[in-house]
């Protein structure tokens, strides 16, 4: 069964602290993506990258940046964690002009 | 600026009922649609696609229809079950991109 794998399901950490959300895709995807999530805002893409060691800004990513060293594996980084990016962070996966995307089980983080 | 817009953030239905749920598109170059339906503290996931070849694509219970010309999109749920209870979000993307945009979702609650 493919799967695209957050490594944390929850978690809780303290404004100003670097924070790392990790995600693994064993479909050899070339896409991947990052997106949060919150209440009636929907899916509001932060980054995405198309190959090994290149990324691209989505609509929202200021105070983010993001890392992917490894076909597989695609971090999201906050740099320095604040109250407003509390909220629910999905890893996406596709194949170049692919027929969609695979989410990740996603991560609620909550920031206090 | 949305591309993709889910104008009824909730919808209730009885059991055995209908749901139909909207979505509306304003780039006239997107031509391949996706709907994904999301439970609370998981991923969202693939339901059913449909291409702008055709205005309907069927699968079992689920049936989705566009109109092109009104840049509109629908999915139909029929019957409804109490399971059917769930985010849904309409996708779309063009053929001369690798990105999917998402609309705002639309809370769907079936009532036994």
């Amino acid at each position: 069964d493919v799967k695209v794998t957050q490594s944390s399901r929850y978690l809780v950490k303290r404004t100003g602290e670097k924070v790392f959300l990790e995600c693994v895709q064993d479909m050899d995807h070339e896409n991947m993506f990052w997106y949060r999530q919150d209440p009636g805002l929907g899916l509001r893409l932060i980054y995405f990258s198309y190959d090994v060691k290149m990324k691209e800004k989505g609509d929202i990513p200021e105070g983010y940046s993001v890392s992917r060293e490894k076909k597989e594996r695609f971090s999201l980084i906050l740099e320095s964690a604040s109250t407003n990016q509390t909220s629910m962070y999905l890893c996406a996966s596709s194949t170049p002009k692919g027929s969609g995307y695979t989410f990740g089980s996603g991560t609620r983080l909550t920031v206090v | 600026d949305q591309q993709v817009k889910q104008n009824s953030p909730s919808l209730s239905v009885q059991e055995g009922r209908i749901s139909i749920l909207n979505c509306d598109y304003t780039n006239s170059m997107f031509d391949y649609f996706l709907w994904y339906k999301k439970y609370p503290a998981e991923g969202p996931t693939f339901l059913i696609s449909i291409s702008s070849i055709k205005d309907k694509n069927e699968d079992g219970r689920f049936t989705v229809f566009l109109n092109k010309s009104a840049k509109h999109l629908s999915l139909h749920i029929v019957p409804s079950q109490p399971g059917d209870s769930a985010v849904y979000f309409c996708a779309a993307s063009a053929h001369t991109g690798n990105q999917f945009y998402f609309g705002t979702g639309t809370s769907l609650t079936v009532i036994p």
